[in-house]
């Protein structure tokens, strides 16, 4: 199974300023020219959120705040400026290989 | 607006059964595959069976391979996760999940606890 890491587990950022939140998959993610790795976000008590597809797509809807990059092993999600909704915890998850998997979640507080 | 709408969950001992129930609105249910992911209590999240827009492939992971079979009733717009021999680490809320385009998991339900224990 393909395991990724998310790091840091947990960080405080103040308003304003930039989040980044990293993925390291244990081998590559990339197939046919996408990388398949996807991020989430999950408030308490509501489910995950698509945020962004295949590494770098914004989903509709959600804010341009947000954005992802990498390939092969190494992603990146980075959230800039940080907003007071932006509170939450974040999961990476690859759909390359079967079982799809998911990071181990970052919980994101807001200073 | 894509609507999932989980049920059946509930408090099971050990080596006991439970079936969970989707029904979805708001799209052409029949055209999507669909999935069940589960959130155990220190929050991981874990896909635990998918099934194609015409019921006729299904995938597992081996932690629940034999154990779960995942259904769907097109005319009904209804996803089922029948659950058996089920573990106390089976314990989770239990979302359902559409998939989009080039997205695995598009869409989630709120979710349906799974509690398993004497």
């Amino acid at each position: 199974n393909i395991v990724l890491t998310q790091s840091p587990a947990s960080l405080a950022v103040s308003l304003g300023q930039r989040a980044t939140i990293s993925c390291r998959a244990s081998e590559s993610v990339d197939s046919y020219g996408n990388s398949f790795m996807h991020w989430y976000q999950q408030k308490p008590g509501q489910p995950p959120k698509l945020l962004i597809y295949l590494a770098s797509n914004l989903e509709s809807g959600v804010p341009a705040r947000f954005s992802g990059s990498g390939s092969r092993t190494d992603f990146t999600l980075t959230i800039d400026p940080v907003e007071a909704d932006d509170a939450a915890t974040y999961y990476c998850q690859q759909n390359n290989e079967d079982p799809f998997t998911f990071g181990s979640g970052t919980k994101l507080e807001i200073k | 607006e894509v609507q999932l709408v989980e049920s059946g969950g509930g408090l099971v001992q050990p080596g006991g059964s439970l079936k969970l129930s989707c029904a979805a609105s708001g799209f052409t249910f029949s055209s999507y595959g669909m999935s069940w992911v589960r959130q155990t209590p220190d929050k991981r999240l874990e896909l635990v069976a998918t099934i194609n827009s015409n019921g006729g492939s299904t995938y597992y992971p081996d932690s629940v391979k034999g154990r779960f079979t995942i259904s769907r009733d097109n005319a009904k717009n209804t996803l089922y996760l029948q659950m058996s021999s089920l573990k106390s680490e089976d314990t989770a809320m239990y979302y359902c999940a559409r998939e989009g385009l080039r997205r695995p998991f598009a869409y989630w339900g709120q979710g349906t606890l799974v509690t398993v224990s004497a």
